[in-house]
């Protein structure tokens, strides 16, 4: 399977906990990026890589959440001290160079109790 | 900022044509995106749009772009049960790298 992978697939946790999420691009992509979708809306952009360099972060990535590349392959989405309100579908997606549609893999569906 | 408006939900008959229509607010917009989410899952690109084009054809889907009034269609010709799903309008602009969604239209196809 080439698509982008995400793990684990689902994740259920007690507030305060915290959690890292893995992913990992198609080959050879470039970019990478993160998304956050809560329960009926569409999915809202978190923060960008390109390789290793994270270039762009939202206003929704607090100072709780850190997402990393370290060797611009699989990226990992870390939340520290869980709150019931980061419960959500975390999406990854990748783009290659020359591309211009990014590839979403199949999420992590985050619940905090 | 940006902005992207979706219908919720249409109904529509086992095959029939789906019309899924979606408008935003980014005239620099670039590109447009539609992306398919079945439950529980990621989201599928169906089709894409560059924002020189007006039509764009793939298969059973029919891309329409309205550049003047910022209104993007999508078309599903002979509509099965296997496209019940909620389908996601998304745009790129200039200098952007992130892409803006929609809230999604349910399609829900009877048989």
């Amino acid at each position: 399977d080439t698509g982008v992978s995400q793990d684990p697939r689902h994740k259920i946790t007690k507030r305060g906990q915290n959690v890292t999420f893995r992913c990992d691009p198609i080959s050879e992509h470039n970019r990478l990026y993160w998304y956050r979708q809560t329960l009926g809306q569409g999915p809202e952009f978190l923060t960008y890589f390109q390789n290793e360099a994270q270039l762009e972060k939202s206003r929704l990535l607090s100072d709780r959440f850190s997402a990393e590349r370290p060797k611009g392959s699989f990226s990992t989405l870390e939340i520290q001290r869980t709150e019931q309100g980061d419960s959500a579908m975390y999406l990854c997606a990748s783009r290659g160079v020359s591309t211009d549609t990014q590839y979403f893999g199949p999420g992590t569906r985050l619940t905090v109790l | 900022g940006e902005d992207v408006e979706q219908s919720l939900f249409l109904s529509v008959r086992e095959g029939d044509s789906s019309v899924i229509n979606c408008t935003y607010t980014d005239s620099s917009s670039t590109y447009l995106y539609w992306y398919k989410q079945e439950p529980g899952a990621g989201l599928q690109l169906l089709t894409y749009i560059f924002s020189n084009m007006d039509m764009k054809q793939d298969q059973r889907l029919t891309v329409l772009l309205n550049k003047k009034d910022k209104h993007l269609s999508l078309r599903i010709a002979d509509t099965q049960t296997g496209d019940s799903a909620i389908y996601f309008c998304a745009e790129s602009g200039a200098g952007r790298r992130a892409l803006t969604f929609g809230s999604g239209t349910r399609l829900q196809v009877q048989p």
